[in-house]
């Protein structure tokens, strides 16, 4: 059975960093797709980014190149997505996704909430 | 990259058919196979409901179903049940950022 595990809420300060996982299992972690999702309170989906276990090939979303960090150890079956400092607008829920064989992503992790406040 | 074009609301009785519509450009879902559909209910991670246009995962129930004309693709939800109310996105792979949300529909069973 495909599983993707992510860690746990967050509440951090603006201005700290922060780095969360989403391990994969029950599949060969390298070969597929890994896509990082933003849902703010009340808002939809955004896809911030992708990485590609075997040669962490990393694409970014405009609106989030420059802003986070995606990266991925293949040794631990680990992807992560990681800020150097936090922002209050940073308050959202984080779910990774692992890519199909064909367009869609149909394993996704049960969602990792942080949240930034002073 | 903006998001893809979904109507906020969309609403329908048992047993009706409702339709849920994503338009992009030929940039993204015009020029791609690569759509699909996710089901969101509160409080729960997305789940696939719909790949490469309008092909069914396992064990997606098949009054599920999609399809594309031109830039704009379409999904519907036949014999409408209380357990499909819930958010619905699409997403297209774009030649610009890799993937795209839409902007998300929320399904009430009236």
């Amino acid at each position: 059975e495909v599983q993707l595990v992510q860690s746990g809420a967050e509440v951090k300060k603006p201005g700290e960093s922060l780095k969360i996982s989403c391990k994969g299992s029950g599949y060969s972690f390298s070969s597929y797709w890994i896509g990082w999702v933003r849902q703010m309170p009340g808002k939809g989906l955004e896809w911030m980014g992708f990485i590609y276990p075997v040669n962490s090939d990393t694409r970014y979303s405009p609106s989030f190149q420059g802003q986070v960090t995606i990266s991925a150890d293949k040794s631990v079956s680990t992807a992560y997505l990681q800020w150097s400092s936090l922002k209050a607008s940073d308050t959202a829920m984080y779910y990774c996704a692992r890519s199909s064989v064909s367009g869609g992503w149909d394993d996704w992790g049960q969602g990792t909430l942080v949240t930034v406040s002073s | 990259q903006s998001a893809l074009t979904q109507p906020a609301s969309v609403s329908g009785s048992p047993g009706q058919s409702i339709t849920i519509s994503c338009t992009g450009t030929s940039s993204d879902v015009g020029g791609y196979k690569y759509v699909s559909w996710y089901q969101q209910h509160p409080g729960k991670a997305p789940k696939l409901m719909i790949y490469d246009v309008s092909n069914r995962p396992s064990g997606v129930s098949n009054r599920f179903s999609g399809s594309k004309s031109g830039n704009t693709a379409s999904l519907t939800i036949s014999g409408l049940q209380a357990e499909d109310e819930a958010d619905y996105y699409c997403s297209s792979y774009t030649s610009g950022t890799f993937y795209v949300f839409g902007s998300g529909t929320k399904v009430t069973v009236l």
